[in-house]
């Protein structure tokens, strides 16, 4: 079955860049989306189809892949993105697939 | 506007089948590019798939819990149907539907969630 691999936290400071990667086999030749879930609430999509940004995402969010990882990178970082975030993908075989989920703490 | 909302109940026993419905609104499952699907999670756990039901009634399930898990929708009354047989503690989790777009590659993401339903499983 196909699996996405995430890094189980990533630490930033306010107003630096945040990366969290994803990594499959060949992922880049599928689309990633990410989520990100705070505390007792829903996911949200952030970005889709690799590196679009649904409406009301802002500009900091952005998104690439290629080969086998999946980067979802956070600009000027700020507190109230502190969140777990969750790469997705679709797999022929396995069909809808979520990475392990990355805790983003900014400090 | 979309919205989805989960219900079903919140205490089931092992070895009992979980029933839960998904009721949406804002959008119909009979036009193209639509899906529904479920999702749980466990108590600080990640997301995990459960299925996967579209607009032409095509219907995919998790590998793992496939034996256990049917997807059926009422176009009618704008609901997906999720049953789950033979219910254990680990099957304790938020569980959420949520509707998925269908691209011109493929199925792609999730763009509205519903709010989810804690299903604890518990003689």
């Amino acid at each position: 079955s196909y699996e996405l691999t995430q890094p189980p936290s990533v630490s930033v400071s306010p107003g630096q860049t945040a990366s969290i990667t994803c990594s499959g086999d060949k992922l880049g030749d599928e689309y990633v989306c990410w989520y990100q879930q705070k505390p007792g609430q829903s996911p949200v999509l952030v970005i889709y189809l690799d590196n679009k940004r649904p409406s009301g995402i802002p500009e900091r969010f952005s998104g690439s892949n290629s080969g086998n990882t999946a980067t979802l990178t956070i600009n000027e970082t700020q507190a109230l993105d502190e969140a777990e975030y969750y790469c997705q993908a679709w797999d022929s075989s396995t069909y809808v697939v979520f990475g392990g989920g990355t805790k983003l703490t900014v400090l | 506007q979309v919205t989805l909302r989960e219900s079903g109940p919140a205490l089931v026993k092992p070895t009992q089948t979980l029933t839960l419905t998904c009721t949406f609104s804002g959008f119909s499952l009979t036009t193209s590019g639509m899906s529904v699907n479920w999702i749980r999670q466990p108590p600080g756990k990640a997301l995990e798939w459960l299925a996967f039901i579209d607009w032409d009634d095509d219907r995919y399930y998790s590998t793992s819990l496939k034996s256990r898990l049917t997807i059926s929708k009422d176009t009618s009354k704008n609901q997906v149907v999720l049953t789950m047989t033979n219910m254990e503690p680990v099957d304790t989790a938020t569980y959420y539907c949520a509707r998925m777009r269908i691209v011109e590659a493929g199925p792609s993401h999730f763009d509205h969630w519903g709010q989810g339903t804690l299903v604890t499983v518990s003689s």
